[in-house]
């Protein structure tokens, strides 16, 4: 599996964007690149996925680099519920089990 | 409402007692799976099934049995419990292998003692 990179922790204020890097510099040609978050106590929650070009949905925008290498996960108004570790997936191609591996994630605190 | 279901939360057991953790989903996903969240070790998957009949290993299938007799359950089986599967469980389903949106149960924190 390719391997991703994100902060350890990032903080945030309440009601500013958030930015979340990801570097994933191994990235192959049919890997998807998913968000998923985890609140305390919670099991993980789908975010945002896509493969090369910019994604937006109601909870949040994907930015991908043009050579795929990385990408941001924009959170566009920070609220105290978005306090979670954000985890960035690659995923292979289906027929692999649609298998998550998750990293280490980025812990973001929002401060009120 | 569309959710995912684990039994129990919570659960302290002894060594060797075989014990089964349920997962039920309402969304009639053909795509189920199992993983267990350790500190320092991420979400790593256990055991998954594509669909009714049709099971396989993940990452870290030793010590664990799984069935798929029905396509809304997916227990997880613990024959002989051993301390070191002292563990975060969480079930999770999707449409099939295909789609991205996984969605997760709310967890099972197991305890062997």
């Amino acid at each position: 599996d390719a391997k991703t990179t994100q902060p350890n922790s990032m903080e945030s204020n309440e009601e500013e964007p958030v930015h979340l890097p990801c570097n994933h510099s191994t990235i192959s040609g049919t890997d998807y690149i998913h968000w998923y978050r985890q609140l305390p106590s919670q099991g993980p929650e789908y975010v945002i996925h896509g493969l090369t070009s910019n994604v937006n949905n109601r909870m949040a925008s994907l930015a991908i680099a043009e050579d795929r290498k990385s990408s941001t996960l924009i959170l566009h108004r920070a609220t105290l519920r978005d306090a979670a570790v954000y985890y960035c997936i690659l995923r292979d191609s289906p027929e692999y089990g649609n298998k998550l591996v998750f990293g280490a994630g980025t812990i973001l605190r929002v401060k009120s | 409402e569309a959710q995912v279901t684990q039994n129990p939360r919570y659960l302290i057991t002894v060594t060797g007692k075989k014990l089964t953790v349920t997962c039920s989903q309402n969304m009639n996903h053909e795509y189920m799976s199992w993983y267990r969240q350790d500190p320092g070790l991420g979400l790593r998957q256990i055991y998954y099934s594509m669909n009714v009949e049709v099971t396989d290993k993940g990452d870290v299938p030793e010590g664990y049995k799984v069935s798929r007799k029905e396509k809304r359950n997916f227990p997880l089986i613990l024959e002989s419990p051993s301390p070191n599967q002292t563990s975060l469980y969480f079930c999770a389903s999707s449409l099939d292998s295909s789609v991205p949106e996984a969605f997760f149960g709310q967890g099972t924190r197991l305890t062997v003692v």
